[in-house]
């Protein structure tokens, strides 16, 4: 079982250029979330996705972009990256009522230059 | 919207002692409270959660105890092991609204001394 699978897992970026982070679940959740880890800030939500076809942004969405064309593929994309959005990435998705947990991926470690 | 507070930010305990990790959230309309452990190089995985119905919830060595009134919730580990060092992460959400939209704490980053 696979879960979540996130690519990259690391990526160094120039400044201004376009990345799209990307998100894959097989687990069918309905709820999708983008979340990013910065020391000493903890994971802070930037987007997520109640089923497919909504979106909704969450504490911290400024400069990024999201959507949810089907149930498994979550993609995060930052249209002009900057050096603030050097980070840890983290997706997540959750069966939206039934549970509560999250499962989370491993991560994609970017680094903006 | 909601703030969650967590202290410490660090935590040393010898192996086989106690280890307390101390949450406050602001939102009085939150009911769902997650605690997540996350080990090195992984994402943060739940290790147990509580909702706002339930004083107290046991798993083993771990423990979570809720008090409303006071808006604090806790999570308490016992006979702590090497295993058991990693960083905690509480967070909080109102369960329902149709996802789980979780506002976490910062974190603490606990070790555990063989």
């Amino acid at each position: 079982i696979a879960g979540i699978t996130q690519a990259p897992t690391s990526q160094i970026l120039a400044a201004g250029r376009r990345m799209t982070l990307r998100c894959t679940q097989d687990m069918r959740h309905n709820a999708m979330y983008w979340y990013r880890q910065d020391l000493g800030l903890g994971l802070r939500l930037i987007h997520y996705s109640n089923t497919a076809g909504t979106t909704g942004k969450g504490e911290v969405p400024d400069g990024y972009s999201v959507s949810r064309a089907n149930t498994d593929d979550f993609p995060l994309t930052l249209a002009s990256a900057v050096p603030s959005q050097t980070s840890v990435y983290f997706c997540a998705s959750s069966d939206r009522g039934l549970t509560g947990e999250l499962f989370f991926g491993e991560g994609s470690r970017l680094t903006v230059l | 919207g909601e703030n969650v507070e967590q202290h410490p930010s660090t935590l040393s305990v010898q192996e086989g002692d106690s280890a307390v990790i101390k949450c406050t959230y602001s939102d009085s309309a939150s009911n769902y409270f997650p605690w997540y452990k996350q080990e090195l190089g992984k994402g943060p995985q739940l290790i147990i959660d509580i909702r706002s119905n339930v004083g107290e919830k046991k798993d083993q060595r771990i423990a979570v105890t809720l008090n409303k009134t006071a808006k604090h919730f806790s999570l308490h580990i016992t006979e702590t092991q090497p295993e058991d060092s990693a960083v905690y992460f509480c967070a909080a959400s109102r369960a329902g609204a149709g996802s789980y939209q979780l506002t976490f704490g910062k974190g603490t980053k606990l070790s555990v001394i063989p």
